[in-house]
């Protein structure tokens, strides 16, 4: 059975940091992209990083970009975000989310989220 | 960048009814179209890739179309389970794939 089971939220000031972990059993991790999508309190779905199933690829939303890393410890099945100048704007509820492919060449098919985390809460507040 | 906009953002509706749901793309997108539906303080649950692609073990009553720039997604019979908030999103550009403002099933 896929699960994605996220940890390593909290509450964090502007200008500080967090890291939060996604363990992923029950599937061939190294075989799947995996990235992050973010929801604000009472917002919509936000997709801010990804990742190729071998790590050798990674993908950033402008909004995160030189603050936010993705990487993944394929002999862990586990995914990770890193995330650094944290900003009152980041506050949201982080999934994680499973790549119905390893890749992102939408030349030899579809990709889409077929699993989700149940999701970790961040708040950047002082 | 690809923007996605949905409509109605929100709409009343009774069990039984027909509802349909309306996404368009900024630029054409194929059929590179994605369904999710999300129930409060749950992760989203996908229902529908390649605009018209039914996932497994989502029930018949959900259905999309459409190609190009406009799309379409319909719940045939209104279930008291499928009232809940739709967003779709495009994966033309993935993995930057741009999610709707999403449109949230409410009960009349």
């Amino acid at each position: 059975e896929v699960q994605l089971l996220e940890s390593g939220g909290g509450s964090v000031q502007p200008g500080g940091s967090l890291t939060l972990s996604c363990a992923a059993p029950g599937f061939t991790f190294s075989s799947y992209a995996m990235s992050w999508v973010r929801q604000a309190p009472g917002k919509g779905l936000e997709w801010v990083l990804g990742i190729s199933g071998s790590g050798s690829r990674t993908y950033s939303a402008d909004s995160v970009k030189g603050r936010f890393t993705i990487s993944r410890d394929n002999s862990k099945n586990t995914l990770y975000l890193q995330m650094n100048s944290l900003r009152a704007e980041d506050t949201a509820v982080y999934y994680c989310a499973k790549d119905s492919r390893g890749h992102y060449d939408i030349l030899t098919g579809y990709n889409y989220f077929d699993y989700w985390g149940q999701g970790t809460v961040v708040t950047v507040s002082s | 960048d690809i923007q996605m906009t949905q409509s109605p953002s929100s709409l009343s509706a009774s069990v039984g009814d027909r509802v349909t749901i309306t996404c368009r793309a900024s630029q054409s997108i194929s059929s590179y179209l994605n369904w999710y539906q999300q129930k409060p303080g749950k992760a989203p649950n996908l229902l529908i890739y390649a605009a018209s692609s039914l996932q497994s073990g989502v029930p018949s009553r959900f259905s999309g179309s459409g190609s190009g720039t406009d799309f379409t997604l319909t719940i045939s019979s209104l279930q008291p389970e499928d009232f809940a908030t739709y967003y779709c999103q495009q994966s033309y550009s993935t993995p930057r794939g741009t999610f709707g403002g999403g449109t949230k099933v409410e009960i009349k």
